[in-house]
This record gives C-alpha cells, structure tokens and sequence, in this order.
C-alpha cells in the first residue's frame, strides 16, 4: 500500500533558524505531492504543491519544497523561520497520475518556533 | 462566504449511539472526502465521493457509512459508537487535484 513518512514528529527552532522537514514516500508510479499546514485551532491550508516540471516549488510564506525521485522524497524548507510558522506541517501524496484525487497523508511535523 | 460547513463542531457520545456528522460545500466540488486525525498518526481517509451517489472507502472506513445523494453533501454516519472513535474529524472537497478544502472540523468525544 502507498504510505508516506514524515520521521520529525517534533521539531523546536529559534526564530531566523532555518528549517527543513523531511517526507518519503512509497509508490513507484507517477505521483503529485502536497505539503499541508495547519495553525493552531485551524484547518489545513494548501501550502504548496508539485505535478510536473521544475522539482523546486515554492509555496506561500517563503516556503519551499524539492522533489528528489530518486529518493522518493519531497522535503519541506524554510531558510528562516519566524515564530508564526508555529503550526503542523503534513506532507502528502496523491498516486496514479490523477486518476483519483484522493490523498494520503503523512502523520505530521509540528514544528514550534521559539521567539 | 464559500467553503466547507461542519456540523456539530463538538459532540460527546455514548458507547452504542448512532450519530451522523455533517457536511456541506456550496462550491459545486465533484470530489469530497472524510478523514479523522489523531495524536501521531496524521490524517486518515474514511470514504470519499467522486460524485452524487458515488462513494468509495479509504484507510479506515470500518465503524462508518456514508452517501452522496447531493453535490452538496456528505454526511458521515457512525453506526454504533465506540471510544476508538474518539478523534478530530475534518470532511473535505476538491475540484483539482490536491487543492483541497477543509471543512472546520468536529471534535467527537465517545464515553
């Protein structure tokens, strides 16, 4: 079965520190991935996104991410952190190229910026 | 405003009762879906719907049924309570891929 792995469950930084989130997954095939954050007390927001074509993306509020295929990865950055980015971060992966928009998530970063 | 309505956004249930979460998208989305999120684990799929009366299940669809009568709506029914069941849940719905839309969530509670 596809799964995707986030293995920092909990990550505490100074703000200004840069940050990067690891996330793998496990399909073969074609794959879109998602990188999703949630604030405290909120719902989930689309944070940024990769289809296709350049494998740096860059999302809202400095964020980026790289997708290595190689490596089944899609790592989440941030070169300085600032004490809103306080939330939980959640890769995720949709498999078979668009055939369904289901999602799989991974179980979560929560990441805490100290000021 | 346009978006993804959740009711109730608490419950507190009794071991055995039935109860159905609901919820409503006014943005004409094809595709919506239920997960549940719990302490370490993430965001688990339930049931999706790829449209009016088409449902399917996903991660863990055991203890829940759903339907798609609507666009509109997608109600989450628990059949008969238990503690397990005891989470965070968020419905969801899409017209592209990946670019989802939360609903508030409902926090249920099973004693």
């Amino acid at each position: 079965a596809q799964s995707v792995s986030q293995h920092n469950h909990h990550v505490i930084l100074s703000e200004a520190a840069s940050l990067e989130l690891g996330c793998n997954y496990s399909y073969g095939g074609t794959v879109n991935l998602f990188w999703y954050v949630q604030y405290p007390g909120q719902h989930l927001q689309l944070l940024l996104k990769y289809f296709s074509g350049d494998p740096l993306v860059k999302g809202i509020k400095g964020f980026e991410a790289e997708f290595i295929k190689s490596k089944f990865s899609f790592n989440l950055r941030k070169p300085s952190v600032q004490w809103s980015d306080t939330a939980e971060y959640f890769c995720a992966v949709n498999v078979g190229g668009g055939a369904t928009n289901k999602l799989i998530f991974g179980t979560g970063t929560l990441l805490a910026v100290q000021p | 405003n346009a978006g993804v309505t959740q009711t109730p956004k608490f419950q507190v249930l009794k071991t055995g009762q039935s109860m159905t979460l609901q919820c409503a998208q006014d943005m004409n989305h094809e595709y919506m879906s239920w997960y549940r999120q719990d302490p370490g684990m993430g965001l688990r799929l339930i049931h999706y719907s790829v449209g009016a009366g088409i449902t399917d299940q996903g991660e863990v669809p055991n203890g829940y049924n759903v339907s798609r009568s609507t666009t509109e709506d997608f109600p989450l029914r628990l059949l008969s309570a238990a503690p397990s069941q005891t989470s965070v849940y968020f419905c969801a719905s899409s017209y592209s891929m990946g670019r989802y839309t939360f609903g508030s969530g409902t926090r249920l509670t099973v004693v």
